[in-house]
């Protein structure tokens, strides 16, 4: 079965602080990962996307990085501010998965204290 | 503006009442998803649609409906068979093909209660 593990689904560190968002998933035979961020009653803002040949990507202070043959992906978030707090997803495209479907994780709470 | 549009931001269903969430996009998307979301919870695929008048059931259709007439237009029914609706329902639209730079794009979503 093709699942998206996100651990821990809360964390909280204080303003300043780098952060460390993982992500595993059970199949290697991907087309892409896609990390979300996702405000209290909102809906889904895309960060990054990892295409399946690719190491890493980075916007700004955010980094994602692909390791397939191990099934994780971690988003890495520079020198954090409260207004990074919000839900951060991972989702993962999946070779077998029907349509283009996306594999969502459970998701992991930031809360960044001032 | 290009975007997706979802209405209403806030639905209330009564006992055995269908209720029809709006999903409109113009971004000349050729397909459509629809997700739940659970509190606390990642989302899950209810029903998603490639090309018009054409979709497909997700990993949890059971009691709901949706029809694509248009290609820009993607309505939810969520019907008195579904005995617990209370959710987050967020639509998405991408391009088609099955390509690694496809990317999703979500609406702000409609919670749904039941009264």
């Amino acid at each position: 079965k093709q699942e998206v593990t996100q651990i821990p689904a809360a964390l909280s560190v204080p303003e300043g602080e780098n952060l460390v968002l993982n992500c595993s998933f059970t199949d290697s035979a991907i087309y892409n990962l896609q990390w979300f961020r996702q405000d209290p009653g909102k809906g889904l803002t895309s960060l990054l996307l990892i295409q399946s040949s690719q190491r890493e990507q980075t916007s700004g202070r955010l980094n994602a990085s692909l390791d397939k043959s191990s099934g994780r992906s971690t988003l890495y978030i520079a020198a954090s501010q409260p207004g990074d707090s919000a839900t951060y997803l991972c989702a993962v495209r999946f070779y077998k998965a029907a349509g283009n479907k996306l594999t969502f994780g459970g998701g992991t709470r930031v809360l960044v204290k001032p | 503006d290009g975007g997706i549009t979802q209405s209403p931001k806030y639905l209330f269903r009564k006992e055995g009442q269908n209720v029809t969430l709006s999903c409109e996009q113009n971004l000349n998307h050729d397909a459509m998803y629809w997700y739940r979301q659970d509190p606390g919870q990642g989302l899950r695929l209810i029903y998603y649609s490639q090309i018009v008048n054409d979709f497909q059931k997700g990993d949890i259709a059971e009691g709901y409906s949706v029809s694509r007439e248009k290609k820009e237009s993607f309505p939810l029914t969520v019907t008195s068979a579904q005995k617990n609706p209370t959710a987050f329902y967020l639509c998405a639209s991408s391009i088609n093909g099955p390509t690694a730079k496809n990317i999703q794009y979500f609406g702000a979503g409609t919670r749904l209660s039941v009264l």
